[in-house]
């Protein structure tokens, strides 16, 4: 069946470097949103790309979708502590999944 | 976006109950999911809400296990059955308010069966 893979898993930084999360999906892409859930908190929509190539920025966040639609990234430049979370891509394949998440930790 | 109001938002219960979990949503919608997330783990569909019609549930979660309520267009209801420990889990209750606005989410249940 579909899945929807992130690497890393895990990711600490130190505060002020950059952030890189990447999601690689077994099928072609209608569209993938990106999520941030703070620790303890619920999923909060970031996002939603939708064209093959397509590239959005949100301040110090930069989007990708691949130009096959397999694949997405999410880029976090000079990281601040308020980065702190587990980042999820979702796609809309034949089924709409979440990715296996990105916890992301910034050390002050 | 919606704005959800899920609750309880943490339980502890006994195996062998039964716990349900409301979702109000401020606006009308047609479909509403429920989602469960383990700890450290990603999201996954139990099941989609649409009112005045039978859940449609994924692979691996059933009706008797899991029944939904969807009385009208703002609220659902989702119930945990016959709990045993490995149903400890954050049940979330979402839904998508318009086209490439994303899923809303309610703040989630923890629900920990002893």
């Amino acid at each position: 069946g579909q899945q929807v893979m992130q690497i890393p898993q895990y990711q600490h930084v130190q505060e002020g470097e950059d952030f890189t999360t990447y999601c690689n999906s077994s099928t072609t892409l209608s569209n993938i949103q990106w999520y941030k859930q703070r620790p303890g908190g619920h999923p909060v929509f970031l996002i939603q790309l939708v064209k093959s190539g397509e590239v959005k920025k949100q301040k110090r966040l930069t989007f990708q979708f691949g130009e096959a639609k397999k694949n997405s990234s999410l880029h976090i430049t000079a990281t601040q502590t308020t980065d702190v979370g587990t980042y999820f891509c979702a796609g809309l394949g034949n089924q709409f999944y979440f990715g296996t998440g990105t916890s992301l930790t910034v050390i002050p | 976006s919606a704005v959800i109001s899920q609750k309880p938002s943490r339980d502890i219960c006994q195996r062998g109950t039964s716990l349900t979990i409301q979702c109000q949503v401020d606006s009308q919608v047609t479909m509403m999911f429920w989602y469960r997330q383990q700890p450290g783990q990603s999201l996954t569909l139990i099941a989609t809400a649409n009112q005045g019609s039978e859940a449609t549930y994924e692979s691996g979660f059933v009706i008797d296990k899991f029944p939904i309520s969807r009385p009208n267009l703002t609220f659902s209801t989702l119930t945990v059955s016959n709990m045993s420990p490995e149903d400890s889990s954050i049940y979330l209750c979402s839904v998508v308010t318009g086209i490439g606005y994303g899923y809303t989410f309610g703040s989630g249940t923890r629900l920990t069966v002893v």
